[in-house]
Parts: structure tokens; C-alpha cells; sequence
């Protein structure tokens, strides 16, 4: 069965590098996604991506955020400066339509 | 805005126990709702959905009816295993492809 994947499972930056996490969609999905898991907390939407543009974004996506989708198949989150608090688990989701499927996420720790 | 609210965790049950876990949301519109499920170290996965009122989502023995009049998303299973311990999420959909709205999850322990 087809399945979202996500590179790195981990990383660890130190506080105002830029990191870049990457997805890998279902092949046939269209809609994409990214949402964040603070530790203990519940699972945030940052921002929806359609047709090769942001659909929606929340506060959360602020200027440090950025995504984009550069070949076709990778879509990317990169976080220009990292800050102390984007420490969280990061998930990328993807859809044909309503159901979303999640990538298994990306850990980051900015030290 | 729209919101889902879970009961509050962890619940802990003794193996071949009933469980529900209660979600209720509020929505403006006609949402589809879905149950997730995180099981340690891992990702969300899709456990049932339910797209319309009325609609039951089942799978794995887990099952959620979509109760309008309650605005309610109860997930239930008759019978839990240990390997039933996991996170549990409520989310809706407000509209078919927009950004999915979680409750802050329930956490299930399962003990044999």
C-alpha cells in the first residue's frame, strides 16, 4: 500500500540555522500538508499547499516558514532561522480529496 | 472556530474491556470526522471516518457514529487488546480538502 515517507526521521540544529524537511506524497495525491506535534501536545496545522500555491496557512506559519514542492515529487517545509520552540514532531500529509494520510514525521530538536 | 474536544486521559483498561472515548465537536458547516490513532514512536494513522450524520466508520474492531444532534464522535470497541495502547485522536474536516482540526488526544493503556 502506498505510503507518505519523510526524511530526516531526526534532526538536531542549533537555534537560528535553517533546516529542510522533506516529504515524499502518495503518487496520486494532490493536496499536501504540514502540521506540528509539540511534546505533549496536540497535533497543530501550519499549512495546506494545492496547484503548486499555499491554500491556507495558520499563525504559526510566519515568515520562517516556507514550503514549496521543487521537482514534482519532494514537498519541502524549511525553517529559515530555527528558534528554540519550533523543537516539535513535524508531519506531512497528503490527499486525493478529504481523507489525509500522514508521513510518519520528522523530529526536530533545535538546541 | 471549529473545535473537537476528548475526554481527558489516560484511560486505562484491563484487557477483553469495553472502551469508548468521548469526542464532541463544533462546526459551522457539515464536517467529516475521523479518528486517528498513534501508537508509540510512530505516526498518525487512520483508524475510521465517518463523512456524513448518521454515518458509522468502523475498522479493527473500533467503530464512531456520526451523531448530528449531539454533535458527537464517540469511538468504541467491545474488546481491547493490548496492543490497543496507543494515542487517540478526534479530528474534523470542515470542508473536503481543507486543514483537519484535532482534539488533544486520549491516551489508552491497555493492561493484561
Amino acid at each position: 500500500e502506498p505510503e507518505v515517507t519523510q526524511t530526516p526521521s531526526h534532526q538536531v540544529t542549533q537555534m537560528g540555522q535553517e533546516v529542510i524537511l522533506r516529504c515524499v506524497p502518495i503518487s496520486n495525491h494532490l493536496y499536501f500538508y504540514w502540521y506540528r506535534q509539540i511534546l505533549g501536545q496536540k497535533v497543530e496545522f501550519l499549512v495546506s499547499f494545492y496547484n503548486n500555491e499555499i491554500s491556507e496557512k495558520s499563525e504559526i506559519f510566519d515568515d520562517q516558514f516556507s514550503v514549496e514542492r521543487p521537482d514534482g515529487s519532494n514537498f519541502t517545509l524549511k525553517i529559515r532561522s530555527t528558534k528554540l520552540e519550533d523543537s516539535a514532531m513535524y508531519f506531512c500529509a497528503t490527499s486525493p480529496q478529504e481523507t489525509q494520510y500522514f508521513g510518519p514525521g520528522t523530529r526536530l530538536l533545535v538546541l | 472556530g471549529d473545535s473537537v474536544t476528548q475526554m481527558e486521559g489516560p484511560v486505562t483498561l484491563s484487557e477483553e474491556a469495553f472502551l469508548t472515548i468521548n469526542c464532541t465537536y463544533t462546526a459551522t458547516g457539515y464536517p467529516s470526522l475521523f479518528w486517528y490513532v498513534q501508537y508509540p514512536g510512530e505516526g498518525l494513522q487512520l483508524l475510521l471516518k465517518a463523512t456524513k450524520a448518521d454515518d458509522k466508520g468502523s475498522n479493527k474492531g473500533f467503530e464512531a457514529t456520526y451523531r448530528k444532534e449531539t454533535t458527537s464522535f464517540h469511538l468504541e470497541k467491545g474488546s481491547v487488546q493490548v496492543s490497543d495502547s496507543a494515542v487517540y485522536f478526534c479530528a474534523l474536516n470542515p470542508s473536503n480538502t481543507g486543514k483537519l482540526i484535532f482534539g488533544q488526544g486520549t491516551t489508552l493503556q491497555v493492561k493484561p
